[in-house]
């Protein structure tokens, strides 16, 4: 089946750290790849998203490129700030039934401290 | 500011309470999708309706009941909950089946 597999957090940073939260998936075929954020008390907002392999998603200063060959898709931003405190979910997502389902990782807790 | 929009924020109710939590998206997105979110877990798929048809109920306890009266608004009637139901309730739309999910900033439902 599907699966998805995130590092084990929380993960907690000094501001202008260089961040990695690796993600590693499992899947069939050929699904699309996302990171999406959650802040306290919010719903989840799309980071970025790539496609196919060899993608790569960019923004707000987060990357992850899709890696076949690696089954990975990994996100890194060069230099954090408190306000990218967050959980991050990596998701892989298929089309299916008029829609498409996600399938998420565990997520990631991020804390950055000043 | 989400462009999918849930009420109430917070829900309290009895365990033989009937209530009703709403989402509305005015994107032209032509499926919409529940979630279920325990503290510190990930987004569980309730149900997903496209073209405002059910397409996908992932055997949920028929104590849930989603209903889609037009493409822009999607509701889940909630009856006879238990304890164990109380979580964050999260609604998401999308343009169209490959395209990424929105969502919503969720109902808090807490069951008394």
């Amino acid at each position: 089946g599907n699966s998805v597999t995130q590092m084990e957090g929380p993960v907690t940073l000094s501001e202008e750290a260089f961040l990695t939260i690796n993600c590693t998936y499992t899947a069939t075929g050929y699904p699309s790849l996302f990171w999406y954020v959650q802040y306290p008390g919010e719903g989840l907002q799309l980071l970025l998203k790539a496609t196919k392999a060899d993608d790569k998603g960019s923004n707000k200063g987060f990357e992850a490129t899709y890696r076949k060959e690696t089954t990975s898709f990994h996100l890194e931003k060069g230099s954090v700030q408190v306000s990218d405190s967050a959980v991050y979910f990596c998701a892989l997502c298929y089309v299916t039934g008029g829609g498409n389902k996600l399938t998420f990782g565990t997520g990631t807790q991020l804390k950055v401290e000043l | 500011d989400t462009e999918v929009t849930q009420t109430p924020k917070h829900l309290v109710m009895g365990m033989t309470n009937k209530k009703s939590l709403k989402c509305e998206q005015h994107m032209g997105h032509r499926a919409m999708y529940w979630y279920k979110q325990k503290a510190k877990k990930p987004p569980e798929l309730m149900f997903v309706y496209s073209y405002e048809k059910l397409s996908i109920n992932e055997s949920v306890p028929s104590r849930f009941s989603p209903e889609c009266p037009n493409s822009s608004l999607l509701n889940l009637h909630l009856h006879a909950l238990q304890p164990e139901d109380s979580a964050l309730y999260l609604c998401a739309s999308s343009r169209g089946a490959d395209q990424p999910q929105h969502f919503g900033d969720g109902t808090r439902l807490s069951i008394l």
